[in-house]
């Protein structure tokens, strides 16, 4: 069946990178994208960006242009997400999603989700 | 820029109990208005695309319906298991917004 684990949780500080990981399993990664939603502690749910699982080609929330990189590694079905120059306010569950058969950005599975803590 | 907003944002019912929830979309999404289910601690999991298509396992005493800028998020005959915070999600383009959510709680 279709799976999507992300990598585990971290602590950064201010100003530093980080960057998420999300394997699939269970289908074919280039024929479906890959997005990214945020969700802060007792907040609601934030849109990132998308990527596509077929040629990379990427659409990102006009708040994320230029802090957040979003790629993916065909050879291991992985997606990842990079968000730099953090700060505390982007302490968040980030979860990855895959944009399935559904229909256009319509996000059948999702990963178990990854903490992400900013903190001096 | 689209806006997605959602109302209410609780809402206390018993089992049993038929529950609404709107979605408004600042511009014309078509039908592109999907609503999703999260439990505490948990990932969010799809519920109903395309305004009104059930998701596979999804029992029928959820419905979805609306279009261009108005939605709506019908649950018949509350069970148990529905008790949990709501979000619809919508697509203009190649951009996606999400509703602020409505946290369905026990009466």
């Amino acid at each position: 069946q279709v799976r999507v684990v992300q990598s585990g949780p971290e602590v950064k500080k201010p100003g530093a990178s980080v960057k998420v990981s999300c394997q699939t399993s269970g289908y074919i990664f280039s024929h479906y994208g890959i997005t990214w939603v945020r969700q802060a502690p007792g907040q609601g749910l934030e849109w990132m960006g998308w990527i596509s699982g077929y040629n990379a080609n990427t659409n990102l929330a006009q708040k994320f242009q230029g802090r957040v990189t979003m790629t993916t590694d065909t050879s291991t079905n992985t997606a990842y997400m990079e968000l730099m120059n953090l700060r505390p306010d982007d302490t968040a569950m980030y979860f990855c999603a895959r944009e399935g058969p559904t229909g256009p950005l319509v996000f059948d599975v999702w990963g178990q989700g990854t903490m992400i803590t900013v903190s001096s | 820029d689209f806006q997605m907003t959602q109302s209410p944002s609780s809402l206390s019912a018993s089992v049993g109990d038929r529950v609404i929830i709107t979605c408004r979309a600042s511009q014309s999404i078509d039908s592109h208005l999907h609503w999703y289910q999260q439990k505490p601690g948990k990932a969010p999991t799809l519920l109903i695309h395309m305004t009104s298509t059930l998701y596979s396992g999804v029992p029928s005493r959820f419905r979805g319906s609306g279009s261009g800028t108005e939605f709506t998020l019908t649950i018949s005959g509350l069970q148990p298991e529905d008790f949990a915070t709501y979000f619809c999600q919508g697509s203009h383009s190649t951009q996606s917004r999400f509703g602020q959510g409505t946290k369905l709680e026990t009466k």
